[in-house]
């Protein structure tokens, strides 16, 4: 498995901000994700986190709206752009361990945002 | 339809009960299949993975028919910490890539 760090835990923030969201994994890992999880809701997948190449946005989901870094193979992160309510959600990370099932993911502790 | 659908739940239980969730998915070429657990406020956690017809741990059960494109997580002897919410996961991606789905989770209540 994989143990997976994120931060912030939480954060308020103001409407038309942008907040970044970082992700550590422990070691290196073939791929990262990141979902959202709306109140109440299952998750939904933003995007795959690609390392050295642009992210691959699922639909729905744009890069000006939620930029995507991944500079190596341990590290990632996620900014929401010009917030607003709406975007008030849980947002993880996941990777998948580089042996064994690669298609397994494992899920950081999540990121809390409210936006006011 | 939804791409995985789940019994809504919630199933209020007795400790030592035996309970079964259902899951149907759409995609007939996906290959792998999870199960995780999710409590309340955390991350979802991995309990099972199925690649063939099933997989056992413990008092945990996942059995996977793909011509009826149906999964299921038996927990036997429920314990008052298995108390939490499910997740059906299917794997829809292909050739190294992958997408996970999830269902909306099945609420599980397991009472003294």
């Amino acid at each position: 498995s994989a143990v997976i760090s994120q931060k912030p835990s939480r954060d308020i923030c103001q409407r038309g901000t942008s907040l970044t969201i970082q992700c550590q994994v422990d070691s290196q890992v073939t791929m990262m994700f990141w979902y959202r999880q709306q109140p109440g809701q299952s998750l939904t997948l933003i995007a795959t986190a690609n390392q050295g190449s642009e992210a691959t946005y699922e639909s729905g989901f744009v890069i000006d709206k939620f930029p995507i870094s991944r500079p190596n193979l341990t590290f990632s992160t996620l900014t929401v752009s010009n917030m607003s309510p709406e975007d008030s959600s849980i947002y993880l990370c996941s990777a998948n361990p580089s042996a064994g099932a690669t298609d397994t993911q494992y899920f950081g502790p999540g990121t809390r945002l409210t936006v006011l | 339809r939804k791409e995985v659908e789940q019994d809504p739940g919630p199933f209020n239980v007795p400790e030592g009960a035996t309970v079964a969730f259902n899951c149907t998915y759409s995609n007939s070429a996906s290959q792998s299949f999870f199960w995780y657990r999710q409590d309340c406020r955390k991350e979802p956690k991995l309990l099972m993975s199925v690649y063939s017809s099933g997989n056992e741990d413990g008092r945990f059960t996942a059995q996977l028919n793909r011509a009826s494109q149906y999964i299921s997580l038996l927990i036997r002897d429920s314990k008052l910490s298995d108390s939490a919410t499910y997740l059906c996961v299917v794997n829809v991606g292909s050739g190294g890539y992958n997408k996970l789905i999830f269902g909306a989770g099945t609420r599980l209540a397991v009472h003294p």
